[in-house]
């Protein structure tokens, strides 16, 4: 595809159950990247991969997070045990180098319930 | 650690006039690499102007450009000419070798254009 993917747009969960969000990112990129976005606030770092080395989770909040990256192709962020504070814009970005821009996904709109 | 400081969280500028938004960032490094964003309300986020560290020239962008300024970490957007279009949040971010090279964003500024 042209842009950065992601599914689904939004998803509305129920207190404890597992959710796993998609990202497609731009064919070739070799860096891609999660960020959390709550309402108003600004982009909090999740986890960064880079080609096909060891992928930096330095920003998982809990255990409950974890994500997966296939080659250089798609990544999944898992969710397990949803809490009502994991409600927020979950973005992925991908970029060529990591030196070059970053393109952003839409986004995947989390609510808790 | 904030790697990335924006001190100031809301500003409102008239059509037609002109707003800077100011960054400050913490390295110890000397090659690295700074980044405007925008996020429209469409939460779509955009790259408005890239620098490199080891460029002495500002980045300009039609009618965006930085004043970077490297001796004090900081790397302000000036914004020219305002248009409504430029109602967004803007974050600036940054690259450096000390963090993994993983992109790192300041917590925002929300940039209102009146008519």
């Amino acid at each position: 595809g042209a842009g950065v993917s992601q599914s689904p747009s939004n998803k509305v969960t129920e207190k404890g159950k597992d959710v796993e969000l998609r990202c497609d990112p731009i064919s070739g990129h070799t860096a891609l990247y999660w960020y959390r976005q709550r309402l108003g606030q600004g982009l909090e770092f999740l986890i960064y991969f880079q080609g096909n080395s060891a992928p930096d989770k330095s920003g998982l909040p809990s255990d409950r997070f974890s994500a997966e990256r296939t080659g250089e192709s798609v990544s999944t962020l898992t969710i397990q045990r949803t809490q009502q504070e994991d409600s927020a814009v979950y973005l992925c970005a991908s970029s060529f180098l990591v030196t070059t821009e970053a393109f952003f996904g839409q986004g995947t709109r989390l609510t808790v319930v | 650690a904030q790697t990335v400081t924006q001190s100031q969280p809301e500003m409102s500028v008239q059509e037609a006039e002109t707003v800077t938004l100011s960054c400050t960032y913490d390295t110890s490094e000397n090659n690295y690499y700074l980044f405007w964003y925008k996020q429209p309300p469409s939460r779509q986020m955009i790259l408005v102007i890239r620098q490199e560290a080891y460029k002495q020239q500002n980045a300009t962008e039609n009618r965006f450009s930085v004043n970077f300024q490297k001796a004090a970490k900081s790397f302000s957007l000036k914004i020219s000419d305002s248009q409504l279009g430029d109602t967004a949040m803007y974050f600036c971010a940054f690259i450096h070798k000390a963090a993994g090279n993983k992109l790192t964003f300041g917590g925002g500024t929300r940039v209102l254009v009146k008519p």
